[in-house]
């Protein structure tokens, strides 16, 4: 089976930068997504990592390590439009090999 | 890009009606439907893993006969709520996978439905 944490709630300003951590254990691992959801709204993709490393795309960039199971979401010069639930997922190779499990999610609030 | 029409994206029902949710894959085939349901403030549980013209296999704990889902075609799939009660009241969201690249690296998402039962 797959387990994956997050925080449950993060507090940054205006401007600044967070990181939000996702930890999982998982008998099959066929990379991790990242997606970012506002209330009453579906996920909305942000980044996918397969490989150990860091991918950056704007203010948000993801980091992987395999061997850790361990995986981080960075928002740089955060947004008040940032503030939403951020959902780490993990894609399975065992019990479906295209099935995504989601993390507990991180409600982010982003202050003046 | 790859769009998935969910519709209704808002629906009240009485007590022990059934209510069904439609997802269509609007530009390309959808070999693979998953749908979620999501409680306020929590992560997205999957309930069902739909592939076309095979029946679903649910996840653990989810009553495949209250949660009827139908994947006939590669375009749609359905999730019906069966005798509705209001533990049932919650968001769900379905989401198209295919074998070539639906949406960002194989997963789109449709927009959601609010389902409220009184």
């Amino acid at each position: 089976g797959q387990n994956i944490d997050q925080p449950t709630e993060m507090t940054a300003t205006e401007g600044a930068i967070v990181q939000i951590n996702c930890t999982y254990q998982t008998s099959g691992f066929n990379g991790l997504f990242w997606y970012q959801q506002h209330a009453g709204e579906a996920p909305t993709f942000l980044s996918y990592n397969v490989l150990d490393g860091l991918e950056e795309k704007g203010r948000f960039s993801s980091f992987l390590s395999r061997s850790k199971g361990y995986s981080y979401l960075l928002l740089k010069e955060l947004q008040m439009k940032d503030s939403a639930s951020y959902l780490c997922a993990v894609r399975g190779l065992t019990g479906g090999g295209n099935k995504l499990t989601f993390g507990t999610g991180t409600q982010l609030k982003v202050e003046l | 890009g790859a769009v998935v029409s969910q519709h209704p994206s808002r629906v009240i029902c009485k007590s022990g009606t059934s209510v069904k949710i439609e997802c269509r894959s609007l530009d390309f085939q959808a070999t693979t439907m998953f749908w979620y349901r999501q409680f306020p403030k929590k992560s997205l549980m999957l309930m069902a893993t739909s592939n076309e013209g095979s029946k679903a296999t649910y996840e653990q704990g989810v009553e495949k006969d209250k949660f009827l889902i139908n994947h006939a075609s590669l375009t749609l799939s359905t999730l019906t709520v069966t005798s509705a009660h209001p533990e049932d009241s919650s968001f769900y969201i379905c989401s198209a996978a295919s074998g070539g690249r639906a949406g960002v690296y194989g997963y789109t998402f449709g927009s959601g439905t609010r389902l409220t039962v009184v």
